[in-house]
């Protein structure tokens, strides 16, 4: 299966600062890639889909990029609701996978 | 507008199936065109695919899981459902529901949007 590691775990940065999210996978997904944030106690929500399209809704802060086998989800100035749980997902062979996860703290 | 829910026993014995459904209040289940998931996260962890089912009927599970999973759907009932025997301590996490992207017509293998997660413990 493929194997997603995420980068770095935790991350603390200041409201308006920028927050870079990496991804590497094991093997080329291609740019079938997403990302998902989850908020304590609630359920994951999509982010971004294939690599670089945001899903209905979301905030244009959020922005992600990259293809093969490294990713980036770029919040482009961090907001207070954005503390969360980030983890990427893979579609590009079965079994779909996740990522370990990234957790963005406010300093 | 969609909305996921999942209901099934929060505890459930060691060796024994657990039984979630998940009910959609918008009628949505009962359309042939859309395919769903299964996910579950261990408390404190990260996610795990359990596995999907397409309207054809085709399903695909995580081998990690394949020969204790069942997943169906019950358009009548406007449901779909997990089945996962014989399970241990390791089973214990919130169980989350959730439908596969559709844009345009097209469905991807994306998971949006999600149920509300339900927490199943296995225990005596």
């Amino acid at each position: 299966e493929i194997v997603l590691t995420q980068s770095p775990a935790t991350l603390s940065l200041s409201p308006g600062e920028r927050a870079t999210l990496s991804c590497r996978a094991s093997q080329s997904v291609s740019s079938y890639l997403g990302w998902y944030q989850q908020k304590p106690g609630q359920a994951p929500r999509l982010l971004i889909y294939d690599a670089s399209n945001r899903a209905t809704g979301i905030p244009a802060r959020f922005s992600g990029s990259g293809s093969g086998t490294d990713f980036t989800l770029t919040i482009s100035s961090l907001e207070p609701e954005d503390v969360a749980v980030y983890y990427c997902q893979q579609r590009s062979k079965w079994p779909l996978t996740f990522g370990g996860g990234t957790k963005v703290e406010i300093k | 507008q969609l909305q996921l829910q999942e209901s099934g026993p929060g505890l459930v014995k060691p060796s024994e199936t657990l039984s979630l459904t998940c009910t959609d209040s918008g009628g949505s289940i009962s359309s042939s065109s859309y395919y769903w998931g299964w996910i579950r996260q261990p408390p404190g962890k990260g996610l795990e695919w359990i596995g999907s089912r397409f309207y054809s009927g085709s399903t695909y599970y995580n081998p990690s899981l394949k020969s204790r999973v069942t997943i169906s759907v019950d358009t009548s009932k406007n449901q779909f459902s997990l089945k996962l025997s014989s399970v241990t301590a390791a089973d214990t996490a919130v169980y989350f529901c959730a439908r596969h992207l559709v844009v345009q017509g097209v469905t991807y293998n994306w998971f949006d949007p999600w149920g509300q997660g339900t927490l199943v413990t296995v225990s005596s």
